[in-house]
């Protein structure tokens, strides 16, 4: 059973304007979540992420919020540029160190 | 820097042949992972081992076996490929129970035909 989700398969944005990426996840075991860029022919690279104990995060350009009772994150990208297009993964993590993707989100942004 | 090194970067088997994917990292992580990577199905974990000496299944274990071999190591083995293992494996390490983030190689394209 898939545990995060990510249900758009693809964004498109215009430069310069904001990219929102969401997740939801199942399992409230997870205290810990992730999110991962990642280019064709190249492993994933770690974006940001977001303890439990917060609500939001912010790294430059790029915030995460964490919503505990819906179960949801989302990612900002403010502003978004051409070179941010790549496919953006969700994960969530356990205590244990268990550690679950989503089925990640192509994002283009466009000139 | 070399981080997490998956060898090999491609490989071709005969549907019944076996083989095994190897994975080091040089950053002294306790925990390591196996994951694939298939359309639209993002990346599954199919084993991990949170600490040398444990390994545990993740979403997808059926037809896969691994092994801790020591802190560094830890690998992937197929003993009878079928076509439905063709995928992007990726192999990632992190630190046990520390907020920070894992790290992946660069991945390993296997095909079964």
């Amino acid at each position: 059973d898939q545990q995060v989700k990510q249900n758009s398969p693809s964004l498109s944005v215009q430069e310069g304007r904001i990219s929102i990426l969401n997740c939801d996840y199942t399992n409230s075991m997870f205290d810990y979540f992730l999110w991962y860029k990642k280019y064709p022919a190249e492993g994933p690279t770690f974006l940001i992420s977001i303890s439990s104990i917060k609500d939001k995060n912010e790294d430059g350009r790029f915030t995460v919020f964490l919503n505990k009772s819906a179960k949801h994150l989302s990612l900002h990208i403010v502003p978004s540029q051409p070179g941010d297009s790549a496919v953006y993964f969700c994960a969530a993590r356990r205590a244990n160190n268990d550690m679950r993707f989503g089925a990640g989100t192509r994002l283009t942004v466009k000139p | 820097n070399a981080g997490v090194t998956q060898t090999p970067k491609f490989q071709v088997l005969k549907t019944g042949q076996s083989m095994t994917l190897q994975c080091a990292q040089d950053m002294n992580h306790n925990s390591m992972y196996w994951y694939r990577q298939d359309p639209g199905m993002g990346l599954r974990l199919i084993y991990y081992s949170a600490s040398e000496g444990t390994t545990d299944k993740g979403e997808v274990p059926n037809g896969y076996n691994v092994s801790r071999l020591n802190k560094r190591e830890f690998s992937l083995r197929l003993e009878s490929a079928a076509p439905s293992q063709t995928s992007v494996y990726f192999c990632a390490s992190n630190s046990y129970r520390v907020n920070t983030e894992a790290f992946f190689g660069q991945g390993t394209r296997l095909t079964v035909v």
